[in-house]
């Protein structure tokens, strides 16, 4: 089975410029996460996503960042304009949320690794 | 708020040598605990998990057990290969909401030969 597809691998871009990344979730997962990694703060959940709509975007960091998840097979995080401070690897996640069951994994992408200069 | 406290590392073992990463939590509710690997170049993937206090989760010889009394989920396995090398994250999550997942900051580990 085909895990969750990030796109693309790897983006070098420079300051100003608008980048977007792109997630295929898992097919049945009705539950979707962005999220950053850096040295210093880990792994930060950007944004999930229930059913296609937004439920929490308490960590997206500015109005520069925005995400969408237009149907239940593909999401983008698009940053517009670009920092430096925006340099990290982002993931996307997907699980299936049933009810109250706390207990199923995120599947993650392997990333994009993101480089503003 | 939840939080997940563990070791910074990184950790370096010799193959072989027992490992131990420590992991406490704080968090209303009964959370559901969890341990990943994420290994050079990839996204994290799920190695063990623990939904109730005392359960023990098990794979590839880690195992964890929720200990609700010390709020703690502590990694551990016996003899560690080099292959083992990795960052392992604890997390947690939440029993109410949205289950949403804290994680901690992530332990490198390193085995050498």
């Amino acid at each position: 089975d085909a895990g969750v597809i990030q796109s693309p691998r790897h983006e070098v871009t420079e300051m100003g410029q608008e980048v977007t990344l792109r997630c295929k979730p898992i097919s049945g997962h009705n539950s979707l996460f962005w999220y950053r990694q850096t040295m210093m703060r880990g792994l930060e959940l950007l944004i999930y996503f229930n059913n296609n709509v937004p439920i929490d975007d308490s960590g997206m960091p500015e109005d520069r960042f925005s995400a969408k998840m237009p149907n239940a097979s593909f999401s983008t995080l698009k940053i517009q304009p670009s920092e430096p401070r925006d340099s990290a690897v982002y993931f996307c996640a997907s699980s299936f949320r049933q009810g109250g069951n706390s207990n199923q994994p995120q599947h993650f992408g392997d990333g994009t690794r993101l480089s503003i200069l | 708020g939840n939080s997940v406290t563990q070791m910074e590392g990184p950790v370096t073992l010799s193959e072989e040598a027992f490992l131990t990463i420590n992991c406490t939590y704080t968090a209303t509710g009964y959370p559901s605990l969890f341990w990943y690997v994420q290994y050079p170049g990839e996204g994290l993937q799920l190695l063990l998990k623990a939904t109730k206090a005392d359960d023990k989760g098990s794979n590839k010889g880690f195992e964890a057990t929720y200990r609700k009394e010390t709020t703690s989920f502590h990694l551990e396995k016996g003899s560690v290969q080099v292959s083992d090398s990795a960052v392992y994250l604890c997390a947690l999550s939440e029993s109410g909401g949205y289950q949403k997942v804290t994680f901690g900051i992530g332990t490198k580990l390193q085995v050498i030969p």
